[in-house]
């Protein structure tokens, strides 16, 4: 079966701190992976997304980047972070195969709760 | 704009309590309609995928449903265990880039014994 892991489950960092978050799943290969930041109270913002290797597609400008260094590894860097890079932030993953009516669910690790003080 | 929206933001049941939650969508290029189950602290888990108008889903008390522009999930006779922020969230295909999902913001449902 396939899981997927994220670590740390907490971070705690001053602003203009470096920032790396690792996500990595097993038991599937050629995964599409996602990066989602959500705040207090509200739904789960797309960050980035990628369909394989080195490719990496930006939905919101910010001072966060992706990078996808092997199949089932995806990583979430930031050189100098913000206050309001605090949140929760999910790695997720869905089959690259879709089902016949083109759909495919994400499936979530559970989370990084970052606090930038 | 793609767009998702879920109500209520919060609802307080007691046990045995049954009642619907409510996601509306307006998307271009639907390619299913999902729900999620979040407890706190933790990642979404998957639920129910939904593709067309009509369609209906079951898992123990729980039961979607979907129109052309939006999606009922039916709680019946829920228990405390059932309490958790539902998410909604539908699937936009985008060729060979993979489906993105864009999310409600949830309901959080808390359910007293």
């Amino acid at each position: 079966s396939q899981t997927i892991h994220q670590w740390p489950a907490t971070l705690v960092q001053p602003v203009g701190s470096p920032l790396s978050l690792e996500c990595t799943v097993e038991g599937t290969s050629n995964p599409n992976l996602y990066w989602y930041r959500q705040a207090a109270g509200r739904g789960l913002q797309l960050l980035f997304y990628s369909v394989g290797i080195g490719q990496i597609s930006s939905e919101v400008p910010q001072n966060l980047s992706a990078s996808r260094p092997q199949d089932r590894q995806f990583i979430l860097s930031s050189k100098k972070l913000l206050l309001s890079d605090s949140g929760f932030y999910l790695c997720a993953w869905s089959a690259r195969t879709w089902d016949s009516r083109g759909n495919s669910p994400l499936h979530f690790g559970n989370g990084t709760r970052l606090t930038v003080t | 704009e793609d767009q998702v929206t879920q109500s209520p933001e919060a609802l307080r049941l007691q046990e045995g309590e049954s009642s619907s939650l409510n996601c509306s969508y307006t998307v271009s290029g639907l390619r299913g309609l999902f729900w999620y189950r979040q407890d706190p602290g933790k990642g979404p888990e998957f639920l129910f995928t939904l593709y067309s108008a009509g369609e209906e889903k079951e898992k123990e008390r729980l039961k979607a449903t979907l129109t052309k522009k939006e999606s009922f999930l039916h709680i019946t006779a829920p228990k405390p265990e059932d309490s958790a922020t539902y998410l909604c969230a539908v699937q936009v295909l985008v060729y060979n880039q993979g489906g993105k999902l864009i999310f409600g913001q949830g309901t959080e449902l808390s359910v007293k014994p």
